[in-house]
């Protein structure tokens, strides 16, 4: 069985600093991609970033990065020069063919 | 480009009624998921279109829950005899079958059963 976990529930950063949000997932697949979705209160769900299995180089979008270790099925997300609009719920979600895992979230609080 | 959209944006109804919501994917995106999101969890994956077939159902959904898409574009998603436990926020996603099939989400129905 395919599973996310996001051992986080609540993360907080200053403004400004720097802030990893960890994941970790269960396959047996070679062939798959990772997400990061945000979802401000009250608003609809937003891609972040995404990063394809096969690829050993981490994505980078601006200030989002991931540290993807595909052996030891870990894809964390780093924000970097955190804004008070990164406050969030920041979901991880696995993709394979037809078929998509999220994790229950990891709620980011900005403090300015 | 409009984005996903999802009508109603909220619902209420009365255990035992039936209800139907509507999603308009982004026009050329071929791929439409549904998922139900509770309070503090994450989304979970309902079901998946590719054009008007369904590929996809998740063994969790009852057979009160039947999902469409006849002609390959918006699709329905109905609720037969809704329970209490219906209640959840209903997100629908769509994407395009080229690449990492990144799906874009609307804004979901909110759906509150009495």
């Amino acid at each position: 069985a395919q599973t996310v976990t996001q051992s986080q529930p609540e993360m907080s950063v200053q403004e400004a600093e720097t802030v990893t949000l960890s994941c970790t997932y269960d396959t047996s697949e070679s062939d798959y991609y990772l997400f990061w979705y945000k979802q401000p209160p009250s608003r609809q769900m937003i891609l972040v970033i995404r990063q394809e299995a096969y690829k050993q180089q981490n994505a980078t979008e601006n200030r989002f990065s991931v540290n993807f270790q595909k052996a030891a099925k870990s894809f964390s997300l780093k924000i970097s020069d955190s804004q008070l609009g990164d406050a969030a719920m920041y979901f991880c979600a696995y993709r394979r063919p037809g078929q998509f895992y999220f994790g229950t979230g990891t709620s980011l609080t900005v403090i300015p | 480009d409009t984005g996903v959209s999802q009508d109603p944006r909220h619902k209420i109804t009365k255990r035992g009624q039936n209800v139907t919501f509507r999603c308009d994917p982004i026009s050329e995106h071929n791929r439409l998921y549904w998922y139900r999101q509770t309070l503090g969890q994450g989304p979970e994956f309902l079901t998946y279109f590719q054009n008007e077939a369904q590929l996809e159902k998740s063994r969790l959904l009852s057979d009160r829950f039947s999902a469409e898409r006849p002609k390959g574009s918006f699709s329905t998603l109905e609720i037969q005899r809704t329970e209490q436990g219906d209640s959840a926020m209903y997100l629908c996603a769509s994407s395009s079958r080229a690449g990492s099939d990144t799906q874009y989400f609307g804004p979901g129905t909110r759906l509150t059963v009495l």
